[in-house]
């Protein structure tokens, strides 16, 4: 199956500093990306959507300039939480769709990511 | 009222038993229903795919969707310790529209 990869799978980080997410498809070129937030025991909310070459999509709600969305490449995009806090501490985990489908219902996921902000 | 809803769970099952994970929904366009499984700290994986109404079985597993109840279950047969994860429920309309996903079963297989 196809597969993403997502660095780091961990990171502590001081409160003001920012920090940077990668997803990357391995073994094909996705078109569109995810990024999702996970609390304990709550489902996946979608950040944002992300389409190579274009600015993202962001969910109502999310700040656009907090949470930097950059999709360069058919396989890579990256997550930029800009000047961190405690609230900002999650599991961030991206997904991607594979170029040749024109649906969503069949995404591939990255292994997350979990931030810790002191 | 959220538009998926799914029982969070704890849900602990000896080892060889029949799994029922369920979701309800509000929303009757959606036309997809998928069932996903994560293990702790790491991305959901796609288990099985539904379009529309009906059953399909793949292995040990079987997604049923009854769109007139608004409605989905993910049978598990003879479980495995290594079943042992969070099950989570999502659906969409269709084409480019997001997943929306339910908050997750946790299930626990005992040896």
């Amino acid at each position: 199956g196809a597969v993403v990869s997502q660095h780091p799978s961990w990171v502590i980080c001081k409160s003001g500093t920012s920090v940077k997410i990668e997803c990357r498809s391995l073994d094909f070129q996705a078109t569109t990306m995810f990024w999702y937030r996970q609390f304990p025991k709550q489902s996946l909310m979608l950040m944002a959507t992300s389409n190579e070459g274009s600015k993202a999509t962001y969910e109502q709600g999310v700040e656009k300039d907090k949470f930097l969305i950059n999709h360069a490449s058919l396989t890579l995009s990256t997550l930029t939480v800009t000047s961190a806090h405690p609230e900002d501490s999650s599991f961030y985990i991206c997904s991607a769709r594979d170029g040749q489908t024109t649906t969503n219902e069949k995404l591939f996921f990255g292994s997350g990511t979990q931030l810790s902000v002191l | 009222q959220k538009e998926v809803e799914q029982d969070p769970g704890p849900l602990s099952v000896p080892e060889g038993a029949i799994v029922s994970l369920n979701c309800t929904y509000s929303n009757s366009a959606f036309q997809y229903f998928m069932w996903y499984r994560q293990y702790s700290r790491k991305g959901p994986e796609l288990l099985m795919y539904t379009y529309s109404s009906g059953n399909k079985e793949d292995g040990r597993f079987t997604a049923q969707v009854d769109k007139s109840s608004k409605y989905i279950s993910l049978f598990i047969r003879d479980s495995q310790p290594s079943d042992s994860a969070t099950y989570l429920c999502a659906m969409s309309r269709g084409g480019n529209e997001k997943l929306t996903f339910g908050t997750g079963t946790r299930l626990t297989i005992i040896p």
